[in-house]
């Protein structure tokens, strides 16, 4: 089957650094993506990682090494603001999306 | 604004009712996907349309149907209300079957609650 896991929880200080984990088992790779969700708010598009490597965007990094079927995003300089949940999904190669559960990031002043 | 538009943003009604959420994808946009979110749970793929047709389907209940209509506004039709059915119904859209990128803008989601 297809799976993908992520961390149910992550708490964190402000103005430090947080790295967000994903692990996938997918039939098929083409892509991996990374969404902000607030709460009961709408998922917001962050990266999309397609080749091995590191892509930065500002505070905000995503890394993929498609070999070991893993992917991070890394957060910098974290604000009150970035409380959330960040989504990890994979997109197959019937081209659909398999969604992680998410990681709730919890910041503390 | 992602330019997917939702109604109802909040909807109220009673088990055994049946609600129509409705969807306008972004402008040029083809594919319109909906989902689910229960509190605290993760997003739940329902069903994908594109120009009209269906594309791929989830973990829809027999109880739930979609469609698309020609000018590419979607409806998500939930029959036969249970309580566990209370959640969250973000639609989606992307431009082709998955974008350029894959790149999915989402509405800001129809909260049901069911009584």
């Amino acid at each position: 089957g297809q799976n993908i896991d992520q961390p149910t929880e992550m708490t964190a200080t402000e103005g430090a650094i947080v790295q967000i984990n994903c692990t996938y088992q997918t039939s098929g790779f083409n892509g991996l993506f990374w969404y902000q969700q607030h709460a009961g708010e709408a998922p917001t598009f962050l990266s999309y990682n397609v080749l091995d490597g590191l892509e930065e965007k500002g505070r905000f990094s995503s890394f993929l090494s498609r070999s070991k079927g893993y992917s991070y995003l890394l957060l910098k300089e974290l604000q009150m603001k970035d409380s959330a949940s960040y989504l990890c999904a994979v997109m197959d190669s019937n081209y659909q999306l398999i969604w992680g559960a998410g990681t709730k990031l919890i910041i503390k002043p | 604004d992602s330019g997917v538009t939702q109604t109802p943003k909040h909807l109220i009604t009673a088990t055994g009712q049946r609600v129509t959420l409705r969807c306008s994808p972004r402008s040029g946009d083809l594919s319109v996907y909906w989902y689910q979110q229960s509190l605290d749970q993760g997003l739940q793929f329902l069903i994908q349309y594109y120009n009209g047709e269906e594309r791929a389907k989830g973990n829809i209940l027999e109880r739930f149907s979609a469609q698309q209509f020609p000018d590419l506004h979607s409806e998500l039709n939930l029959s036969s209300l249970e309580l566990g059915d209370s959640a969250l119904y973000f639609c989606a859209s992307s431009v082709g079957v998955t974008g350029v990128t894959g790149e999915l803008f989402f509405g800001e989601g129809s909260r049901l609650t069911v009584l």
